[in-house]
């Protein structure tokens, strides 16, 4: 079984741009769900997604947005580019929502985002 | 709110020892599950190991085993015989029962002597 995908995984923006990142789940996996690793603030998480709707959201500005396809992909979408917005965006995926009750999440290899 | 931590800042272990990997949490929460995965320098984050906050027992998968104190609140790794391939950063992560939020702490740098 193929695991999680994410395109790009690399990225160069500028400051002000706008970018949007891809993930697709192992199939048969309904949610994804996002963080954000820096080498300052570790990995944080952004949003989850279940059956194309947000779950659960991270303390993050409302800049970063996300969405889940049908088919269950999801895109996350950074606008106005900051350079403390570069990092590696993580994607995960699980079966169901509800980790704690036993569903690991199976993570991307991440994009890396570079902002200059 | 959830909180993990790994105040082990870097480890040494020699090829074929075992190490342990040192990991705290804390919540007020009941159910919960606690987790540990492996990232290489690549980047990718590789799940490791699992463990519910009512399970009794220990999990173990194939050399990694957590020694879970629910009254110390600790979940601790242990890689048996490592391999040259167990040098990687290793993060504790924890979520609340129902919910897919993961909290990882700072995770540990591990490195593996020949």
């Amino acid at each position: 079984k193929a695991g999680v995908t994410q395109t790009p995984r690399y990225l160069i923006k500028t400051r002000g741009q706008q970018v949007t990142l891809s993930c697709s789940p192992i199939s048969g996996h309904r949610s994804v769900s996002w963080y954000q690793q820096t080498p300052g603030q570790g990995l944080q998480f952004l949003f989850e997604y279940f059956s194309e709707t947000q779950r659960n959201k991270g303390n993050f500005p409302g800049r970063f947005s996300g969405r889940q396809f049908s088919n269950s992909r999801s895109e996350m979408n950074v606008s106005t580019l900051e350079l403390g917005d570069s990092a590696l965006y993580l994607c995960a995926s699980s079966p169901f929502a509800g980790v704690g009750v036993g569903e690991t999440q199976y993570f991307g290899p991440g994009t890396r985002l570079l902002v200059l | 709110a959830q909180k993990i931590t790994q105040t082990q800042p870097g480890m040494f272990v020699q090829e074929k020892e075992a190490v342990t990997l040192d990991c705290t949490y804390d919540t007020s929460d009941q159910s919960y599950g606690l987790f540990w995965y492996k990232q290489p320098s690549s980047g990718e984050m590789i799940f490791l190991i699992y463990q519910g906050s009512y399970d009794e027992q220990n999990a173990t998968e194939g050399r990694y085993s957590l020694n879970f104190q629910k009254a110390r609140k600790s979940a601790n790794l242990v890689i048996s015989a490592s391999q040259l391939g167990d040098s990687a950063m290793y993060f504790c992560a924890m979520s609340p029962g129902a919910n897919s939020k993961l909290t990882f702490g700072k995770g540990i740098t591990l490195s593996v002597r020949p």
